[in-house]
């Protein structure tokens, strides 16, 4: 069965510095890999996705992820952090083929930026 | 109008109601779910459907069920709502073809079980 692993509850960061967040899934094979963020009182939207191809992938706002498939690891970057950043983030995975669809999420990381 | 709409987006209810979450797409999309999110656990798949005909359960559907009205239409219920159940629930949809994967997420419906 798959899973997710997302390492640090809460992350705390300076204003400007480097974010990281961490993923790592377990899965018999690669999964699809996403990142989504949720802001306070809403749903979730996705920051990027891994399907294929280029293992490092850029998404919304600034943010980078990229996928090691010998680490099992999906990680969330951004060089310099924004206050609107502060938000709590969700790692997940879902299959291939035509039976994906269902995320499996990992349980989430919450942002916070200092100014 | 947002693409998916969940109604209500907050409910308090008592321990033993029976009690409706309504979804609704104009996505188009075929494919849709119903997650729960508890603090530190992350969003859990309860009920999922791949299309109209299709019903499917997910990791925890145990006390709850799903209609699915329309390609539009998905409703959660809970049959007797125990405080457990607190919880703030997501609806969603995709597409899942042609590598359309991105799943679109309704604001939620925000549950409290006294």
């Amino acid at each position: 069965a798959q899973s997710v692993t997302q390492l640090g509850s809460h992350v705390s960061v300076s204003e400007g510095a480097l974010v990281l967040l961490r993923c790592n899934y377990s899965s018999s094979v690669p999964p699809y890999l996403f990142w989504y963020v949720q802001y306070p009182n809403q749903g979730l939207q996705l920051l990027l996705k891994y399907t294929t191809g280029a293992t490092l992938v850029k998404g919304i706002n600034g943010f980078e992820a990229e996928f090691k498939k010998s680490e099992t690891s999906f990680h969330l970057t951004k060089p310099s952090a924004h206050m609107s950043d502060a938000a709590e983030y969700f790692c997940a995975v879902s299959d291939r083929g035509n039976q994906g669809g269902k995320l499996i999420f990992g349980q989430g990381t919450e942002l916070s930026v200092k100014p | 109008d947002a693409d998916v709409t969940q109604t209500p987006r907050n409910r308090i209810t008592k321990t033993g109601k029976r009690i409706m979450l309504e979804c609704s797409q104009t996505k188009g999309h075929d494919r849709m779910y119903w997650y729960r999110q508890d603090p530190g656990l992350g969003l859990r798949l309860i009920y999922y459907s791949f299309d109209v005909k299709d019903i499917n359960k997910g990791e925890i559907s145990d006390g709850y069920s799903v209609s699915r009205q329309a390609q539009a239409k998905f409703s959660l219920s809970l049959e007797s709502a125990i405080p457990n159940q607190t919880a703030l629930y997501f609806c969603a949809t995709s597409d899942w073809v042609g590598g359309k994967v991105e799943a679109f997420f309704g604001q939620g419906t925000r549950l409290t079980v006294v």
